[in-house]
């Protein structure tokens, strides 16, 4: 069974440009949750896309957006990135209310 | 608001004993999951093990159990017989469950530093 796929694995980018990350949830989870990590915030959730709906969405600015598609699979996009957008994004697939949540291994974005 | 508090930054263990890490939550929901997750030094995240609010008995994978106390608002994990590959970051998390909506958003809180050492 596959499990989470996230691509690129890592990335740099400018101040300045925007960034397009992607994430294949595992066979049959319809549920695609996306997180933040930095040193000095911890793991942030920025949204969730559940059946190519937006189902909840974090504390962060409009420069951070999210779809999804019919096969589930999602992406994010960062525009007009800032220094401190470098983080590690992680992507989650579940089902709904399931009783296991699994991650990819995240993209290391780096901004300079 | 859901609020998850890891007080242990930093925690040894000696290769082949039990070690407790623990995790205390917050909310006002009467229906919750909860998670734990382990983050070696690559960067990704590996779930070890779930707890649902309602589920009568503490939860086991292997050599992970939870140690659950609904009064006291805590999750503990317990690693036994912890191996060389257990040093890694662990994440506490949550999930609200509502009667309606909810979705699958987890608050985390900020993670041990387990050292496993020979």
């Amino acid at each position: 069974k596959a499990g989470v796929t996230q691509t690129p694995r890592y990335l740099i980018k400018t101040r300045g440009q925007q960034v397009t990350l992607s994430c294949s949830p595992i066979s049959g989870h319809r549920s695609v949750s996306w997180y933040q990590q930095t040193p000095g915030q911890g793991l942030q959730f920025l949204f969730e896309y559940f059946s190519e709906t937006q189902r909840n969405k974090g504390n962060f600015p409009g420069r951070f957006s999210g779809r999804q598609f019919s096969n589930s699979r999602s992406e994010m996009n960062v525009s007009t990135l800032e220094l401190g957008d470098s983080a590690l994004y992680l992507c989650a697939s579940s089902r709904d209310r399931g009783t296991e949540a699994f991650f990819g291994q995240g993209t290391r974005l780096t901004v300079v | 608001a859901q609020k998850i508090t890891q007080t242990q930054p930093g925690m040894f263990v000696q290769e082949k004993e039990a070690v407790t890490l623990d995790c205390t939550y917050d909310t006002s929901d009467p229906s919750y999951g909860l998670f734990w997750y382990k983050q070696p030094s690559s960067g990704e995240m590996i779930f070890l093990i779930y707890q649902g609010s309602y589920d009568q008995q503490n939860a086991t994978e292997g050599r992970y159990s939870l140690n659950f106390q609904k009064a006291r608002k805590s999750a503990n994990l317990v690693i036994s017989a912890s191996q060389l590959g257990d040093s890694a970051m662990y994440f506490c998390a949550m999930r609200e469950e509502p009667f309606t909506g909810g979705g699958n958003k987890l608050t985390f809180g900020t993670g041990t530093q387990l050292k496993v050492e020979l």
